[in-house]
C-alpha cells in the first residue's frame, strides 16, 4: 500500500502560537489532499479538500484564515493552525488521493495548553 | 444533505460473528467504504463497494444495496484484537472525491 507520513506525530504548545503539521506522500503523488480532525469518541471530520498549486476548499463552519493549508507539491502538504485554542486540540488526519483510492496519513495529536 | 448513521457501540463474544449495520443518505453516490480505527491511530482500510452485493475477504465481508441506501460489514471469528472503532464513508461524487464519514461504531470483543 502506499505510504504516508506526518510530522510530527504529536505536539504539544502553548495557547496562541501557530503550529505546523506536514503530510507527505511518499511514494506516490497526491494531486488532492484532504485534511480530517477527529475529536475524541468521534467520527472524522472534514476540514478541507486541497488540489496541488490551488487554494483549498474549506467545508463549512470551518474558518479558513485559522487552518492554513498549504499544497505546493505532489507529495507535501502543510496544515498550520494559527493562534491555536484549547479547543483545537484534537487529532489531525492528512488524507491524500491517489487516482481514486483515498490513503490516510497517522495522524497528528495536537494538544493546546 | 449528506447523513450517515451507525450503531455508536457494539459487544460481541470472541469467536462469534457481528453485523455492523450503515444507513445513508448522500447525492452523487460514488462507493461506500469501511475502516478500521484504533484508538489513537489512522483508519485503515477494510472494503469498498460501488455496485449491489456482498465483497468478502477473509474474515470480513461487506454488503451494499444502493436502492436502500444500506450496507453493512460482517466479521467473522471475532478475535480480541478486532475490538476497534469502524466506521463507515460514502465518497460523493463531483466533489473531489471526498469522503463523508459517519460516526463510527464503537466494537468491545469480550473473551
Amino acid at each position: 500500500g502506499a505510504v504516508v507520513s506526518q510530522h510530527p506525530s504529536w505536539v504539544i504548545c502553548k495557547s496562541g502560537t501557530s503550529v505546523k503539521i506536514e503530510c507527505r506522500s511518499l511514494d506516490f503523488q497526491a494531486t488532492t489532499m484532504f485534511w480530517y480532525r477527529q475529536f475524541p469518541k468521534q467520527s472524522l471530520m472534514l476540514m478541507a479538500t486541497s488540489n496541488e498549486g490551488s487554494k483549498a476548499t474549506y467545508e463549512q463552519g470551518v474558518e479558513k484564515d485559522k487552518f492554513l493549508i498549504n499544497h505546493a507539491s505532489l507529495t507535501l502538504s502543510t496544515l498550520t493552525v494559527t493562534s491555536a485554542h484549547p479547543e483545537d486540540s484534537s487529532f489531525y488526519i492528512c488524507s491524500p488521493l491517489d487516482r481514486y483510492e483515498q490513503f490516510f496519513g497517522p495522524g497528528t495529536r495536537l494538544t493546546v495548553l | 444533505g449528506q447523513n450517515i448513521d451507525q450503531p455508536t457501540e457494539m459487544t460481541a463474544t470472541e469467536g462469534a460473528i457481528v453485523q455492523i449495520n450503515c444507513t445513508y443518505q448522500t447525492s452523487g453516490f460514488n462507493g461506500l467504504f469501511w475502516y478500521q480505527q484504533h484508538a489513537g491511530e489512522a483508519p485503515t482500510f477494510l472494503s469498498y463497494n460501488v455496485l449491489d452485493g456482498l465483497e468478502e475477504k477473509g474474515r470480513f465481508s461487506s454488503f451494499l444495496s444502493r436502492s436502500k441506501g444500506y450496507s453493512y460489514l460482517l466479521l467473522k471469528e471475532l478475535q480480541m484484537k478486532d475490538s476497534a472503532s469502524y466506521l463507515c464513508a460514502v465518497r460523493v461524487y463531483n466533489q473531489g472525491g471526498k469522503l463523508i464519514f459517519g460516526q463510527g461504531t464503537e466494537l468491545s470483543v469480550k473473551p
